[in-house]
């Protein structure tokens, strides 16, 4: 079964603490893993994909194979962090369809 | 070209009426997807287009939805005789998938729909 599990639905830190968003996957293919991000009253934007291994607005993922997990970490929260995540698997075998977890709300407190 | 664009942001209806969305993409992008998102959910695809050929089609879809893409640029999704079950935010998505971008997706602002 193809399925992406966030299992926060709410994450809250305090500013300068450090984050990790949770998200596992199953895919019996060769996955390629997002995280997307949703500010108040904006749309669902590109944070980062796995394939880039880059660092956007600080926050870094690994994709960790073994453990079928790609979490996403800051380790200095701000309080722009604030937001809705959500992590996607893209499909690549046969045909190009993404799936997303239920999201995990940040909340960096003051 | 602003992005993705949706009509209309807002769609209020009765049971058992017809409702029909549109999605503009970006220009030059041949995948457009369409995703429903209800309350505490994550988006939940629906179909997808790559130009205008429709490749996939969710199992989860009743035969009331139906999607076009004609031409292969702007997408509508109509959903017949509503239910309220029906009520939810309806996404769409562009992408360019060629050999360097495996798609990063722009979503548009989404239309909600109230089954009353």
């Amino acid at each position: 079964a193809q399925r992406v599990t966030q299992p926060e639905k709410l994450l809250s830190v305090f500013k300068g603490a450090p984050v990790e968003l949770k998200c596992n996957y199953s895919y019996s293919g060769s996955p390629e893993l997002f995280w997307y991000v949703q500010y108040s009253r904006q749309r669902l934007q590109l944070l980062l994909r796995h394939i880039s291994r880059e660092s956007i607005k600080g926050f870094t993922a690994d994709l960790n194979k073994g453990e079928t997990s790609f979490h996403l970490k800051k380790p200095f929260a701000q309080e722009e962090d604030s937001a809705m995540y959500y992590c996607a698997l893209l499909t690549t075998s046969g045909t190009y369809k993404y799936i997303f977890g239920t999201g995990t709300r940040l909340k960096v407190l003051a | 070209d602003t992005g993705v664009s949706q009509d209309p942001r807002h769609k209020i209806t009765k049971r058992g009426q017809n409702v029909t969305f549109r999605c503009d993409p970006i220009s030059e992008h041949n995948r457009l997807y369409w995703y429903r998102q209800t309350l505490g959910q994550g988006p939940e695809f629906l179909t997808y287009f790559q130009n205008e050929a429709q490749l996939e089609k969710s199992r989860l879809l009743s035969d009331r939805f139906s999607a076009e893409r004609p031409k292969g640029s702007f997408s509508t999704l109509e959903i017949q005789r509503t239910e309220q079950g029906d009520s939810a935010m309806y996404l769409c998505a562009s992408s360019i998938m060629g050999l360097v971008s495996r798609g990063e997706q722009y979503f548009g602002p989404g239309t909600r729909l109230t089954v009353t």
